[in-house]
Protein backbone atom coordinates (compact mmCIF):
# COMPACT_ATOMS: atom_id res chain seq x y z
CA UNK A 1 0.00 0.00 0.00
CA UNK A 2 1.65 3.34 -1.11
CA UNK A 3 1.93 5.88 1.68
CA UNK A 4 1.28 9.37 2.15
CA UNK A 5 2.61 11.85 -0.62
CA UNK A 6 3.26 15.02 -0.23
CA UNK A 7 4.24 17.58 -2.95
CA UNK A 8 6.35 19.64 -2.98
CA UNK A 9 9.17 18.69 -0.84
CA UNK A 10 10.86 21.77 -0.92
CA UNK A 11 9.70 25.52 -1.75
CA UNK A 12 11.28 28.68 -1.57
CA UNK A 13 8.58 31.97 -1.73
CA UNK A 14 8.75 35.51 -0.58
CA UNK A 15 7.15 36.92 1.44
CA UNK A 16 3.36 38.42 0.32
CA UNK A 17 3.06 35.42 -2.27
CA UNK A 18 0.81 32.48 -2.23
CA UNK A 19 1.62 29.20 -1.87
CA UNK A 20 -0.57 25.85 -2.63
CA UNK A 21 0.83 22.52 -1.11
CA UNK A 22 -0.79 19.15 -2.33
CA UNK A 23 -1.16 15.97 -0.32
CA UNK A 24 -2.29 12.53 -1.47
CA UNK A 25 -3.56 10.18 1.11
CA UNK A 26 -3.76 6.65 1.33
CA UNK A 27 -5.71 4.77 -0.66
CA UNK A 28 -9.29 3.86 1.45
CA UNK A 29 -8.74 6.98 3.89
CA UNK A 30 -11.20 9.59 3.74
CA UNK A 31 -9.47 11.69 6.54
CA UNK A 32 -6.86 14.07 6.10
CA UNK A 33 -5.58 16.40 8.60
CA UNK A 34 -2.88 18.98 8.28
CA UNK A 35 -0.53 20.56 10.66
CA UNK A 36 2.76 23.01 10.90
CA UNK A 37 5.76 22.37 12.58
CA UNK A 38 8.19 24.75 13.53
CA UNK A 39 11.23 24.47 16.24
CA UNK A 40 9.27 27.49 18.51
CA UNK A 41 5.98 26.44 18.36
CA UNK A 42 6.43 22.87 18.40
CA UNK A 43 3.57 21.14 16.02
CA UNK A 44 0.22 22.26 15.89
CA UNK A 45 -2.86 21.32 13.95
CA UNK A 46 -4.02 23.35 11.08
CA UNK A 47 -7.40 21.40 10.02
CA UNK A 48 -9.32 18.59 8.96
CA UNK A 49 -10.99 17.51 5.98
CA UNK A 50 -13.44 14.35 5.84
CA UNK A 51 -15.47 13.31 2.65
CA UNK A 52 -14.58 16.91 1.45
CA UNK A 53 -15.65 18.82 4.07
CA UNK A 54 -13.36 20.86 6.59
CA UNK A 55 -14.41 19.18 10.02
CA UNK A 56 -12.05 20.79 12.54
CA UNK A 57 -9.91 23.64 12.33
CA UNK A 58 -7.22 25.06 14.57
CA UNK A 59 -6.20 28.48 15.89
CA UNK A 60 -4.71 29.86 12.05
CA UNK A 61 -5.70 33.16 10.76
CA UNK A 62 -7.81 32.50 7.73
CA UNK A 63 -4.70 33.19 5.27
CA UNK A 64 -4.49 29.42 5.98
CA UNK A 65 -7.12 27.49 4.28
CA UNK A 66 -7.70 23.76 2.85
CA UNK A 67 -9.76 21.55 0.52
CA UNK A 68 -10.37 18.00 -0.25
CA UNK A 69 -11.14 16.48 -3.44
CA UNK A 70 -13.65 13.49 -4.17
CA UNK A 71 -11.12 11.26 -3.87
CA UNK A 72 -9.44 11.98 -1.04
CA UNK A 73 -6.89 14.65 -1.90
CA UNK A 74 -6.02 17.66 -0.24
CA UNK A 75 -4.60 20.87 -0.45
CA UNK A 76 -3.55 23.64 1.58
CA UNK A 77 -3.20 27.53 0.87
CA UNK A 78 -1.35 30.09 2.41
CA UNK A 79 -1.96 33.59 1.18
CA UNK A 80 0.06 36.45 1.75
CA UNK A 81 3.21 34.92 2.87
CA UNK A 82 4.86 36.20 6.38
CA UNK A 83 8.52 35.47 7.49
CA UNK A 84 6.38 33.19 10.20
CA UNK A 85 4.88 30.85 7.73
CA UNK A 86 8.53 29.22 7.26
CA UNK A 87 7.91 25.72 8.82
CA UNK A 88 7.79 22.13 7.78
CA UNK A 89 3.80 21.30 6.49
CA UNK A 90 3.16 18.09 7.72
CA UNK A 91 -0.33 15.89 5.93
CA UNK A 92 -1.67 12.88 7.16
CA UNK A 93 -4.33 10.46 6.25
CA UNK A 94 -6.68 8.13 8.69
CA UNK A 95 -9.25 6.34 8.21
CA UNK A 96 -11.72 8.64 10.20
CA UNK A 97 -9.62 11.19 11.70
CA UNK A 98 -7.14 11.54 14.79
CA UNK A 99 -8.65 9.21 17.11
CA UNK A 100 -7.54 6.04 14.63
CA UNK A 101 -3.66 5.87 13.73
CA UNK A 102 -2.49 8.77 11.24
CA UNK A 103 -0.14 8.30 8.26
CA UNK A 104 2.11 11.09 7.95
CA UNK A 105 3.58 12.29 4.84
CA UNK A 106 7.87 13.67 4.74
CA UNK A 107 6.38 16.95 4.91
CA UNK A 108 6.68 20.19 2.78
CA UNK A 109 9.61 22.42 3.99
CA UNK A 110 8.39 25.94 3.12
CA UNK A 111 10.82 28.84 3.40
CA UNK A 112 9.52 32.15 3.58
CA UNK A 113 12.27 34.96 2.36
CA UNK B 1 -7.64 24.25 29.21
CA UNK B 2 -6.70 20.94 27.13
CA UNK B 3 -3.32 20.72 26.90
CA UNK B 4 -0.65 17.97 26.82
CA UNK B 5 2.66 18.62 28.60
CA UNK B 6 6.07 16.76 27.72
CA UNK B 7 7.90 18.31 30.82
CA UNK B 8 11.47 16.57 29.53
CA UNK B 9 12.52 18.29 26.54
CA UNK B 10 15.49 15.86 25.90
CA UNK B 11 16.62 12.74 27.02
CA UNK B 12 19.59 10.00 26.86
CA UNK B 13 19.94 6.15 27.23
CA UNK B 14 22.26 3.60 26.74
CA UNK B 15 21.16 1.11 24.29
CA UNK B 16 19.47 -1.95 25.60
CA UNK B 17 18.66 0.20 28.92
CA UNK B 18 14.95 0.96 29.94
CA UNK B 19 13.81 4.73 29.75
CA UNK B 20 10.72 5.96 30.23
CA UNK B 21 9.25 9.40 28.76
CA UNK B 22 6.29 11.83 30.63
CA UNK B 23 2.89 13.10 29.59
CA UNK B 24 0.66 14.65 31.68
CA UNK B 25 -2.35 16.38 29.92
CA UNK B 26 -5.23 18.05 30.98
CA UNK B 27 -8.85 17.81 29.49
CA UNK B 28 -12.63 18.16 31.00
CA UNK B 29 -13.94 14.98 28.41
CA UNK B 30 -14.13 11.61 30.20
CA UNK B 31 -14.24 9.60 26.69
CA UNK B 32 -10.66 10.32 24.63
CA UNK B 33 -7.75 8.71 23.18
CA UNK B 34 -3.84 9.12 23.94
CA UNK B 35 -1.07 8.34 21.33
CA UNK B 36 2.46 8.41 21.46
CA UNK B 37 4.15 9.03 17.88
CA UNK B 38 7.84 9.19 17.08
CA UNK B 39 9.35 11.30 14.81
CA UNK B 40 12.60 9.95 13.56
CA UNK B 41 15.51 12.52 12.43
CA UNK B 42 14.33 11.32 8.90
CA UNK B 43 11.12 13.30 9.75
CA UNK B 44 8.06 10.80 8.56
CA UNK B 45 6.16 10.71 12.04
CA UNK B 46 4.63 6.90 12.94
CA UNK B 47 2.53 5.55 15.61
CA UNK B 48 4.38 3.97 18.24
CA UNK B 49 1.11 3.33 20.80
CA UNK B 50 -2.27 4.40 21.22
CA UNK B 51 -4.18 4.14 24.36
CA UNK B 52 -8.43 4.41 24.46
CA UNK B 53 -9.37 6.24 27.49
CA UNK B 54 -12.15 4.23 28.92
CA UNK B 55 -9.62 1.15 28.61
CA UNK B 56 -7.93 0.81 32.10
CA UNK B 57 -5.50 -1.71 30.83
CA UNK B 58 -1.93 -0.77 29.44
CA UNK B 59 -1.38 -0.45 26.17
CA UNK B 60 1.65 -2.39 24.89
CA UNK B 61 3.60 -2.88 21.45
CA UNK B 62 6.78 -5.29 21.39
CA UNK B 63 9.36 -2.60 23.73
CA UNK B 64 7.04 -0.40 24.24
CA UNK B 65 4.16 0.02 26.57
CA UNK B 66 2.42 2.52 28.66
CA UNK B 67 1.33 3.59 32.03
CA UNK B 68 -1.41 4.76 31.45
CA UNK B 69 -3.30 6.71 35.41
CA UNK B 70 -6.85 8.30 34.16
CA UNK B 71 -7.60 9.69 37.61
CA UNK B 72 -4.02 11.79 37.71
CA UNK B 73 -3.66 12.51 33.99
CA UNK B 74 -0.55 10.76 33.19
CA UNK B 75 0.40 8.91 30.35
CA UNK B 76 4.10 7.92 30.35
CA UNK B 77 5.71 5.57 27.60
CA UNK B 78 8.66 2.69 28.82
CA UNK B 79 10.81 1.87 25.96
CA UNK B 80 12.50 -1.63 27.06
CA UNK B 81 15.75 -2.74 26.04
CA UNK B 82 16.46 0.59 23.62
CA UNK B 83 18.18 0.46 20.09
CA UNK B 84 19.56 3.11 18.07
CA UNK B 85 16.56 2.89 15.96
CA UNK B 86 14.32 4.31 18.75
CA UNK B 87 16.88 7.68 18.77
CA UNK B 88 13.65 10.27 17.84
CA UNK B 89 11.41 12.93 19.13
CA UNK B 90 8.53 11.65 21.23
CA UNK B 91 5.43 13.65 20.77
CA UNK B 92 2.28 12.87 23.27
CA UNK B 93 -0.79 13.29 21.35
CA UNK B 94 -5.13 13.92 22.98
CA UNK B 95 -7.83 13.27 20.79
CA UNK B 96 -11.08 13.93 21.63
CA UNK B 97 -14.06 12.07 20.23
CA UNK B 98 -14.76 15.36 17.83
CA UNK B 99 -11.07 14.48 16.50
CA UNK B 100 -9.45 18.06 18.47
CA UNK B 101 -6.05 16.84 18.66
CA UNK B 102 -3.07 18.33 21.10
CA UNK B 103 0.38 17.54 20.74
CA UNK B 104 2.73 17.74 23.57
CA UNK B 105 6.35 19.67 22.88
CA UNK B 106 8.48 16.60 22.38
CA UNK B 107 10.94 14.71 24.09
CA UNK B 108 14.32 14.41 21.99
CA UNK B 109 15.29 11.10 22.71
CA UNK B 110 18.90 9.76 22.22
CA UNK B 111 19.99 5.71 22.28
CA UNK B 112 23.84 6.15 22.80
CA UNK B 113 25.85 2.87 21.93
Amino acid sequence: KAGVTQTPRYLIKTRGQQVTLSCSPISGHRSVSWYQQTPGQGLQFLFEYFSETQRNKGNFPGRFSGRQFSNSRSEMNVSTLELGDSALYLCASSLDGGRYEQYFGPGTRLTVT
Amino acid sequence: AQTVTQSQPEMSVQEAETVTLSCTYDTSENNYYLFWYKQPPSRQMILVIRQEAYKQQNATENRFSVNFQKAAKSFSLKISDSQLGDTAMYFCVLVHNNNDMRFGAGTRLTVKP
